[in-house]
């Protein structure tokens, strides 16, 4: 089974600051990466995914990831935020289980730009 | 393209009662999975239906059901509820590589 931990519930931080939120996984197979925002009475937003290649991932909003396998890492960044980036932000994982596919999520960390 | 839309949006129901839930996913996808969000327990797998199988199932009661169709709509159903069936209820299509969400149903049982 795989797993994914955001060791960080919530992460305050100012305005044009720049951001991360931490993100390590387990899993005994290969796995798919994403992280994915949530906005307040909304669905989730895929932000950048991580299949293969290049460990450094771009995504939408000014967000990249970096992919280590050897720390089973993919800490998400920003280098400066803006107050629309509060949201809470989702890790997880995909792994093609018996035929199907089944996304393992973190517990979430809440963003909150602060002026 | 439009995208993968739930309905309702929201629903409240007393304990004891049923639910269902509609999910249309983006068009060509013939994936949708469903999954429960709470504040408790977060974000967990429900199940996963491709061309109208159930291909994946997550560990939750008997009481949660679904089912697609030929057009990959799907329908979510949960019997009896309880009030810890309160939740954030998300439909997603697509595949194994990337999973686009609907805006989810809000379900409050009283």
């Amino acid at each position: 089974a795989q797993s994914v931990t955001q060791l960080d519930s919530q992460v305050p931080v100012f305005e044009e600051a720049p951001v991360e939120l931490r993100c390590n996984y387990s899993s005994s197979v290969s796995v798919y990466l994403f992280w994915y925002v949530q906005y307040p009475n909304q669905g989730l937003q895929l932000l950048l995914k991580y299949l293969s290649g290049s460990t450094l991932v771009k995504g939408i909003n000014g967000f990249e990831a970096e992919f280590n396998k050897s720390q089973t890492s993919f800490h998400l960044r920003k280098p400066s935020v803006h107050i629309s980036d509060t949201a809470e932000y989702f890790c997880a994982v995909n792994r093609f289980t018996g035929g199907g596919n089944k996304l393992t999520f973190g517990t979430g960390t809440q963003l909150k730009v602060e002026l | 393209k439009a995208g993968v839309t739930q309905t309702p949006r929201y629903l409240i129901k007393t304990r004891g009662q049923q639910v269902t839930l509609s999910c249309s996913p983006i068009s060509g996808h013939r994936s949708v999975s469903w999954y429960q969000q709470t504040p408790g327990q977060g974000l967990q797998f429900l199940f996963e239906y491709f061309s109208e199988t159930q291909r994946n199932k997550g560990n939750f009661p008997g009481r949660f059901s679904g089912r697609q169709f030929s057009n990959s709509r799907s329908e979510m159903n949960v019997s009896t509820l309880e009030l810890g069936d309160s939740a954030l209820y998300l439909c997603a299509s697509g595949g194994l590589n990337e999973q686009f969400f609907g805006p989810g149903t809000r379900l409050t049982v009283l």
